[in-house]
């Protein structure tokens, strides 16, 4: 069954820190894997999006990272703001699936404070 | 370019009434999936249409339809509305129905509240 976890379920951390969000995948055959974010009440916002090949791929402060072999994805958030307090999820796809085959992880509820 | 559009954006309804939803789609967009995103459950996919045409269902009980129209717009619908339907409802839409390397887009929800 296809499934992704992500960890910490939620994540307290002062304004300037960096931090690191886990998603573990066990979805196949994959195709490609996003982050979202979400603020409260609004429709989830793509970060980044990474297929098979790709190892690391940025958006300003937002570094997603994939290991295919171990399937394991990581976003990593640098200098924290105030408006990065969000639920972070990851999606995961598998190949040639059409959008009812998304799989969706819970989400990291990330709370940034000053 | 204008994004995914969901109508309304809140909503209240009683036990038992119905509701129907709106979405339209980024323009030249074809597909058009359903998410129900509760605290619990997270995510959840509801279905999907391209052309039209229902192309994927998810595992909810029939109270819950939708359509497409020919101008790729959607609506879903929920009949006999129960205390436990209070969720934000999102959709998105995508150039095609297969995944790769186009991307989707989310809208904003509707958020329901049945009390």
């Amino acid at each position: 069954k296809n499934q992704v976890e992500q960890s910490p379920q939620s994540l307290i951390i002062l304004e300037g820190k960096n931090c690191t969000l886990q998603c573990n995948y066990t979805v196949s055959p994959f195709s490609n894997l996003r982050w979202y974010k979400q603020d409260t009440g609004r429709g989830p916002v793509s970060l980044t999006i990474m297929t098979f090949s790709e190892n690391t791929k940025s958006n300003g402060r937002y570094t997603a990272t994939l290991d295919a072999d171990t399937k394991q994805s990581s976003l990593h958030i640098t200098a924290s703001q105030l408006s990065d307090s969000a639920s972070y999820i990851c999606v995961v796809s598998a190949d040639g699936t059409s959008y009812g085959k998304l799989t969706f992880g819970q989400g990291t509820i990330l709370t940034v404070h000053p | 370019k204008a994004g995914v559009t969901q109508t309304p954006r809140y909503l209240i309804k009683t036990r038992g009434q119905q509701v129907t939803l709106s979405c339209s789609p980024i323009s030249g967009h074809r597909s058009v999936s359903w998410y129900q995103q509760t605290p619990g459950q997270g995510l959840q996919f509801l279905f999907e249409y391209f052309s039209e045409t229902q192309r994927n269902k998810g595992n909810f009980p029939g109270r819950f339809s939708g359509r497409q129209f020919s101008n790729s717009r959607s609506e879903m619908n929920v009949s006999t509305l129960e205390l436990g339907d209070s969720a934000l409802y999102l959709c998105a839409s995508s150039l095609t129905n297969f995944q790769g390397k186009y991307g989707y887009t989310f809208g904003s929800g509707t958020r329901l509240t049945v009390v």
